[in-house]
């Protein structure tokens, strides 16, 4: 069975850099969910869309943004990167938001390093 | 917002022996699952089980949605059933997202 592919798998960045994440979600699956798991640390959401547009919000920081694209893969942009950001770095896709069944899905996640 | 509780935090067994992780949250849910969050970091899905009891395998869950815990039972350890173990709550209050719990960090030893 598909399931939601994130790339890069790994990423290097300096300090005051810029990043891009880029999630595939699931077919037919039309929600999409970001989230941040520090060292140690459980998953934290970040922000969600539905059908592109901007669902939730979470404790994202302002030089986070994000985006859906008209064929439901996601992007998130990440910039001025500080050593706090570095962490993994989850997509997930959930079917019909509103609907019985919510089961999230979530990807490999993209291991984000700032040196 | 929602608290999501789990215990043990830490968790350390033999091969072949059984354990029951507990999750507790503060509030009315209208999703709740587990996952398995391996070595490599990969989180995979367990149960999705907002409610009632559910097995996979060696594995079952849980969830009185009333009282407001879940419990995950594993039967028969095996060294690859290392891992942290992740309970997620999904609020009734608010959008479809996920508030994880700390996780247990379960060792089996050989």
């Amino acid at each position: 069975a598909a399931g939601v592919i994130q790339s890069p798998r790994h990423l290097i960045k300096e300090k005051r850099e810029t990043a891009t994440l880029k999630c595939y979600p699931i077919p037919r699956h039309d929600t999409v969910y970001w989230y941040q798991q520090g060292p140690g640390q459980d998953p934290q959401f970040l922000i969600s869309f539905y059908e592109k547009m901007q669902s939730d919000k979470g404790s994202i920081p302002d030089r986070f943004s994000a985006q859906q694209f008209s064929d439901y893969h996601s992007e998130l942009n990440m910039s001025s990167l500080e050593l706090g950001d570095s962490a993994l770095y989850f997509c997930a896709s959930s079917p019909l938001a509103g609907g019985d069944y919510n089961e999230q899905f979530f990807g490999p996640g993209t291991r984000l390093t700032v040196l | 917002g929602i608290q999501v509780e789990q215990s043990p935090p830490d968790l350390i067994l033999q091969e072949g022996a059984n354990s029951t992780l507990r999750c507790n949250f503060s509030d009315s849910v209208n999703n709740l699952q587990w996952f398995h969050q391996n070595p490599w970091g990969q989180l995979i899905n367990l149960f999705y089980i907002p409610s009632g009891t559910k097995q996979n395998g060696r594995l079952s869950a849980t969830t009185v949605a009333t009282e407001r815990y879940s419990l995950l039972y594993i039967s028969s350890s095996q060294t690859t059933d290392s891992g942290v173990y992740f309970c997620a709550v999904e609020p009734v209050q608010g959008a479809q997202k996920l508030v994880f719990g700390q996780g247990t960090r379960l060792t089996i030893n050989p």
